[in-house]
């Protein structure tokens, strides 16, 4: 079946510094791929979305870009701030499925001063 | 603006009680969700719908039932709440066309004393 890794958390980063949070994932087929971020108390939003392969999504200064050969969508971001401070899902689509998404277990981003 | 609103932000009820979360969209998706989110297990399915009147099992349907009488609207039921049903549960909505991405409500977060 299809499966989502990231890599485990906490994250702590110093306000500018480059962020990179890994994530790779195996399924059947030519998946969709997210990352969603979820800001504390709150739902998930959509960050950033690829649909085949060597598309780049970025969003907000976001990036991330779908490599087939690697089995991977790594998010980065050259210089975070203060407020990127949240927790951020990995997923990708199932079109066999049901339009279900499966998603990764999440990894706690920390920005400090 | 894409909007998923959940009828209850914080909510306690004891053990059971019969409990409904209802969740409406307003974008006309065909496709809603019902997930719950507990620290380190990230988000699991428990129920979803592709149409009015379907529903599918997710991955943990034990203990939950839902209802889909109209497209907007989509509720999760507890028909006997119990502690280890205490959870954050977040409902999302998608198109079944394009890439299959979801949007989500701002969560009820559950306590069941």
């Amino acid at each position: 079946g299809n499966s989502v890794t990231q890599m485990e958390g906490p994250v702590t980063l110093s306000e500018e510094a480059f962020l990179t949070i890994n994530c790779t994932y195996t399924a059947t087929g030519y998946p969709s791929l997210f990352w969603y971020v979820q800001y504390p108390g709150e739902g998930l939003q959509l960050l950033l979305k690829a649909t085949k392969a060597d598309d780049k999504g970025s969003n907000k200064g976001f990036e991330a870009t779908y490599r087939k050969e690697t089995t991977s969508f790594h998010l980065e971001k050259g210089s975070v701030q203060v407020s990127d401070s949240a927790v951020y899902f990995c997923a990708l689509s199932d079109r066999g499925g049901g339009n279900k998404l499966t998603f990764g277990t999440g990894t706690q981003l920390k920005v400090e001063l | 603006d894409v909007k998923v609103t959940q009828s209850s932000r914080y909510l306690v009820k004891r053990t059971g009680e019969k409990v409904f979360l209802e969740c409406v969209q307003d974008m006309d998706h065909e496709n809603m969700f019902w997930y719950r989110q507990d620290p380190g297990l990230g988000l699991r399915l428990i129920y979803f719908s592709y149409d009015v009147k379907m529903k599918e099992k997710g991955d943990i349907p034990e203990g939950y039932s839902v209802s889909r009488e109209k497209k907007e609207r989509f509720s999760l039921i507890l028909e006997s709440a119990s502690t280890n049903q205490t959870s954050m549960y977040l409902c999302a909505s998608s198109s079944s066309g394009g890439s299959y991405e979801q949007y989500f409500g701002p969560g009820t977060r559950l306590t069941v004393t």
